[in-house]
């Protein structure tokens, strides 16, 4: 079935260091692929989303480049902050009738 | 700022009570979810409701229930909660499986 893989669990960092958070994806389809972002007594909510092939989608300095050839969407940010501190998600959604599917999360720690 | 709604916020319960958690969003979106959180933070997809139809996850057991009166509200009820149940209970929405938007959660403890 369709299925988003993090591998990262945990990321622990200092302020201003680079972060990158790996997603890889299995459709049947052409997916919408998405980032979001939890923070802790919030539901997740979203960062950006991208649905063709070399699209980059951005935002809050966090970026990923949909890459349908390695079927991968990968967070990256080259400097974080404390702010930053939350759980983030990858996920894919197909135009059909099944939910949106979600990765395990990657909590990132980000110390000042 | 939240457009999805839940209540209660918490909810403390013991083994084999009914419970009911209640979901409304002021989106117009035409489809609504269910997702459980474990305490590994996993989003599990429960169900999804969209024009009538209900899409279940074969994995819910069917102590599970949704109940809609509209499309704007969703509900979630449990006959008999079990102790793996305790867990956050998520509702969100969206047109037809874009982008969702999730409540801010419902946590139920079993005891």
């Amino acid at each position: 079935g369709d299925s988003v893989t993090q591998t990262e669990g945990q990321v622990a960092l200092s302020e201003e260091d680079f972060l990158t958070i790996h997603c890889n994806y299995s459709a049947s389809g052409y997916p919408t692929l998405f980032w979001y972002v939890q923070y802790p007594g919030e539901g997740p909510q979203l960062l950006f989303r991208a649905s063709r092939d070399k699209e980059k989608g951005s935002s809050r300095g966090f970026e990923a480049t949909y890459d349908k050839g390695t079927t991968s969407f990968h967070l990256r940010k080259a400097s974080v902050q404390e702010s930053d501190s939350a759980v983030y998600y990858c996920a894919l959604s197909l135009n059909n009738n099944n939910a949106p599917r979600f990765g395990a999360g990657t909590k990132l720690s980000v110390k000042p | 700022e939240t457009a999805v709604f839940q209540t209660p916020n918490y909810h403390v319960t013991q083994v084999g009570n009914e419970v009911s958690f209640n979901c409304k969003q002021t989106l117009g979106h035409d489809t609504m979810y269910w997702y459980k959180q474990d305490s590994k933070k996993l989003l599990k997809i429960m169900f999804s409701y969209n024009n009538k139809q209900l899409i279940v996850n074969e994995t819910v057991p069917r102590r599970f229930s949704p109940q809609s009166s509209d499309k704007a509200h969703l509900n979630l009820r449990i006959k008999s909660v079990e102790p793996e149940d305790s867990a956050v209970y998520l509702c969100a929405s969206s047109f037809s499986n874009t982008e969702v938007f999730f409540g801010k959660g419902t946590r139920l403890t079993v005891v």
